[in-house]
């Protein structure tokens, strides 16, 4: 089945510790997302990628980090530089405007 | 920029009723797309419904149609013999220039009573 996968589901991170998220796509889709979602914020952008080796700073890139090496995959880390790294983690490829999203990395900070 | 408003932070249905969130939004793109996502419990995101803007007919997908003014940049969701299984979180999203990403509106929380 063609979809985006994204792992781990659950994460939990130390203070002071960077953690990387993961997002695969087998759609063939040139561009990808991160989205992080806070109650009441509706999803807001951290960094897209409209092809590979290539990746843009979104509305909220501070503390975070990408690469795009291959077309299938679009990790995102979480550095120490992030003070309130507690959110839920969308990403989404898009073909056109619409966008398909994975089932999202829920990271906590402990 | 690009904006969009979800004025409703919840709305309750009951079963079988219908039921019409509301969504404006602000762009300066003269090529743009509107959508409704729903997110349940799961927290995956569903794409219910889209509308091109230059398309002046009003998009439909089984019971959930939208109202779109383009003049008024309005596009409100209607769902028809609501179900168990529309409660959920709904959002409102404009899509349009270079980036490609979607603008969000904050959502909607969907509750439907039996």
């Amino acid at each position: 089945d063609g979809g985006i996968t994204q792992s781990p589901k659950y994460l939990f991170r130390k203070e002071g510790q960077n953690v990387t998220l993961s997002c695969e796509q087998n759609l063939n889709h040139d561009a990808m997302y991160w989205y992080r979602q806070d109650p009441g914020q509706g999803l807001r952008l951290i960094y897209y990628s409209q092809i590979v080796n290539d990746f843009q700073k979104g509305d909220i890139a501070e503390g975070y980090s990408v690469s795009r090496e291959k077309k299938e995959s679009f990790p995102l880390t979480v550095t120490s530089a992030q003070k309130n790294p507690t959110a839920f983690y969308l990403c989404a490829s898009s073909i056109g405007y619409e966008a398909f999203f994975g089932q999202g990395t829920r990271l906590t900070v402990v | 920029a690009q904006t969009v408003t979800q004025s409703q932070p919840e709305m309750s249905v009951q079963e079988a009723e219908t039921v019409t969130l509301s969504c404006t939004y602000d762009t300066s793109e003269s090529d743009y797309y509107l959508f409704w996502y729903k997110q349940p419990p799961s927290r995956q995101m569903i794409l219910v419904i889209r509308q091109e803007a230059y398309k002046q007919q009003n998009a439909t997908e089984n019971r959930f149609s939208v109202n779109f003014q383009k003049a008024a940049k309005s596009f409100s969701l209607k769902i028809s013999d609501s179900q168990l299984g529309d409660a959920a979180m709904y959002f409102c999203a404009v899509g349009g220039g270079s980036q490609g990403n979607l603008i969000f509106g904050k959502g909607t929380k969907l509750s439907v009573k039996p």
